[in-house]
């Protein structure tokens, strides 16, 4: 069965920290990994991935795959409060690669 | 990144009535949505993965008749709610696949069944 795993599940730190978000998976017909940040409504897009070792980076933000670990990290540097929030891996893939598997995301919180 | 309205942000209805809920890419032609539904606290769950111009395919467990989807044209699917009731009270969140390899989404519908 196709899953993601992410960890950790829950996460509190303080204003200008830095925080590593994990996503491991076992998903068949791989195609792509997006992170997913979502705050009180629906997740927002950050980023999507498709080839090992080419980092992603956004403002504070990057993020990387390991296809040959089957794993992605999610890096944030100086974080704030608004950093708040669940962050969601997703793996598009399963049959035909049309599935997208989510994991169960990761609660952080970045307190003042 | 790709722009996917949901629409209504959110509904309240009486028990054992429909709702609709409609889902549409704004900028891009998706031959695939998904619709998801969210518990307090809980990641998203696939309800079903609707393609243009075919009938949903939905997960098991999420009853068919009860939830159904049309994907009527590339920019539209909609999601009815159908003899409501409160257990159906949650979040549903749309998502558009824009290309091969990413989707994204819509700003979710909160269902109040009273």
């Amino acid at each position: 069965e196709d899953k993601v795993v992410q960890s950790p599940l829950s996460l509190v730190v303080h204003e200008g920290d830095t925080v590593t978000l994990n996503c491991s998976y076992e998903v068949t017909n791989f195609r792509s990994l997006l992170w997913y940040k979502q705050e009180k409504k629906a997740p927002t897009f950050l980023f999507m991935l498709t080839s090992s070792g080419i980092e992603k980076k956004s403002g504070r933000l990057s993020s990387i795959l390991d296809k040959k670990e089957l794993f992605s990290i999610l890096n944030i540097t100086a974080t704030q409060t608004g950093d708040s929030a669940v962050y969601l891996c997703a793996v598009l893939g399963g049959n035909y690669g049309q599935n997208f598997v989510f994991g169960p995301g990761t609660r952080l919180s970045v307190l003042p | 990144g790709a722009v996917v309205s949901q629409h209504p942000s959110w509904v309240i209805c009486k028990s054992g009535t429909s709702v609709k809920i409609e889902c549409r890419s704004l900028d891009f032609q998706a031959t695939t949505m998904f619709w998801y539904r969210q518990f307090p606290k809980q990641s998203l769950m696939l309800m079903a993965t609707s393609n243009e111009g075919s009938k949903a395919t939905y997960e098991q467990g999420v009853e068919k008749d009860k939830f159904l989807i049309n994907h009527a044209s590339l920019t539209l699917s909609t999601l009815t709610v159908t003899s409501a009731h409160p257990e159906d009270s949650s979040f549903y969140i749309c998502s558009a696949r824009a290309t091969r390899f990413e989707a994204f989404f819509g700003q979710g519908t909160r269902l109040t069944v009273v």
